[in-house]
């Protein structure tokens, strides 16, 4: 089983709409969790961390359900400029530090005007 | 807003070379990291750095790869002998007080040939 797990998409959507991206990891001694967006050929970039009792930024909204492994990103009036590939991470716990990132394959929005 | 920055943006080298790629991290940031991209795949973590040493390393970070910290701004990946298998996006990493906050640079594309 992959440590992180996305659907590839791509999802198209129009302008305004709502889409929700889901992610699992598999071990369960995680303890942080976030969202990157990246564009094409360009870094990836910090868009939330994602806390157990689920946040929000703007129109973006992040869950974590750690009984199931599973984290989900909520991204509402979606804009043209959301068109990326957004990674889910997972920090992967390791003796002494838990500082070591490990990346999903990501998931491609393309926004339709 | 501070930033990761990263030198050069593209490298060409001849397989069987020696590459220094450059980085400077956000000035208060204490934890350092490399990751590489291979094109079309995910990102991969590869060495963590802290307090002047290596925290965690990967598997992909064999006895070809160091890092070092030569002053109080910069910090590099050396590749000791290129492989046409290590062309990739490097990007460079760092993070500070907020755990596991990591802020990526751009990215050197390197380039074996």
């Amino acid at each position: 089983r992959k440590e992180v797990e996305q659907d590839p998409g791509p999802f198209n959507v129009p302008e305004g709409a709502t889409v929700a991206f889901n992610c699992t990891y598999s071990n369960s001694a995680s303890q942080s969790f976030f969202w990157y967006r990246q564009d094409c050929r360009k870094e990836p970039k910090l868009l939330m961390s994602v806390y157990s009792s689920g946040n929000e930024d703007g129109r973006f909204t992040a869950q974590l359900n750690r009984a199931s492994q599973y984290i989900s990103l909520l991204i509402r009036d979606s804009k043209l400029s959301d068109s990326a590939t957004y990674l889910c991470v997972v920090n992967r716990p390791r003796r002494g530090s838990a500082r070591q990132l490990t990346f999903g394959s990501g998931t491609q929005l393309t926004v339709l005007p | 807003e501070p930033e990761v920055t990263q030198t050069p943006s593209h490298q060409v080298t001849q397989m069987g070379q020696e590459v220094i790629l450059r980085c400077v991290p956000i000035s208060n940031h204490l934890y350092f990291y490399w990751y590489r991209q291979i094109l079309g795949q995910k990102v991969e973590f590869l060495v963590s750095f802290y307090n002047n040493e290596i925290s965690e390393k990967s598997e992909i970070f064999d006895d070809q790869f160091s890092v070092e910290r030569p002053d109080g701004s910069n910090f590099t990946l050396k590749i000791r002998s290129t492989k046409l298998e290590d062309s990739a996006m490097y990007f460079c990493a760092s993070s500070g007080t907020v755990p596991h906050e990591q802020y990526f640079g751009p990215g050197t594309r390197l380039t074996v040939t």
